[in-house]
């Protein structure tokens, strides 16, 4: 079955750049589907950060577009977040998730629900 | 932006129905997506498009969308099912992706 799996490192100064990957077993990515990344802060809500197809087509979220990229690898079958400038409001729980389409017509959409989703990551930014 | 308000609690006895609301601006033109999310757990999608349930989801979970609020039915509650709700639409008018405040669903 399909599995998700995030890496990267656990702990992040200020103002550097967050670095994360998703790695996708069980499914080529290549083959459709969006995917996307979720973050929670501690005892908060979930956040969508963006999603991505798997031709390179992303969505992102307004408040953090302008230090967020998404991106697609599918000769090594994952998909990475980079957050740059972060601050302490940065720390939570990073999520991968797939987003679920109709494999049989082909059809994905950014608005489809996340089906399938990593164990999550914590990421801490503190110096 | 799109938003989304959810009741921050719901309390509910074992056997009962809990109604979780998700309110949005005409959110009945929306397909709207709930998930489950227990502590320290991924949270799990319980229904999709307003009203469909993956498979291995009980059918005590049901949901609805009409006007502006959509609205997550749990029938029949167990304690397992205490755990925080999350409702989701995507915003077609500024294509990004919402989730609500989130609901926390207490089984008395």
């Amino acid at each position: 079955q399909v599995q998700l799996q995030e890496s990267g490192p656990g702990l992040v100064k200020p103002s550097e750049t967050l670095s994360l990957t998703c790695a996708v077993s069980g499914y080529s990515i290549s083959s459709g589907y969006y995917w996307g990344w979720i973050r929670q802060p501690p005892g908060k809500g979930l956040e969508w950060i963006g999603s991505i197809y798997h031709s390179g087509s992303t969505y992102y979220n307004p408040s953090l577009k302008s230090r967020v990229t998404i991106s697609v690898d599918t000769s090594k079958n994952q998909f990475s977040l980079k957050l740059s400038s972060v601050t302490a409001a940065d720390t939570a729980v990073y999520y991968c998730a797939r987003q679920q389409g109709d494999i049989l017509t082909g059809y994905f959409s950014p608005d489809d629900a996340f089906d399938i989703w990593g164990q999550g990551t914590m990421v801490t930014v503190s110096s | 932006s799109y938003v989304l308000t959810q009741p921050p609690s719901v309390s509910v006895a074992p056997g009962q129905t809990a109604r979780i609301t998700c309110g949005g601006n005409n959110i009945g033109s929306k397909s709207v997506h709930w998930y489950q999310q227990k502590p320290g757990q991924a949270p799990v999608l319980v229904v999709y498009d307003d009203s469909d349930r993956p498979s291995g989801i009980p059918e005590r979970f049901s949901g609805s969308n009409s006007g502006n609020t959509a609205t997550l039915t749990i029938s029949r509650v167990e304690a397992g099912d205490e755990a925080d709700y999350y409702c989701q639409v995507w915003d077609s008018s500024s294509d990004h992706l919402v989730f609500g405040t989130g609901t926390k669903v207490t089984v008395l």
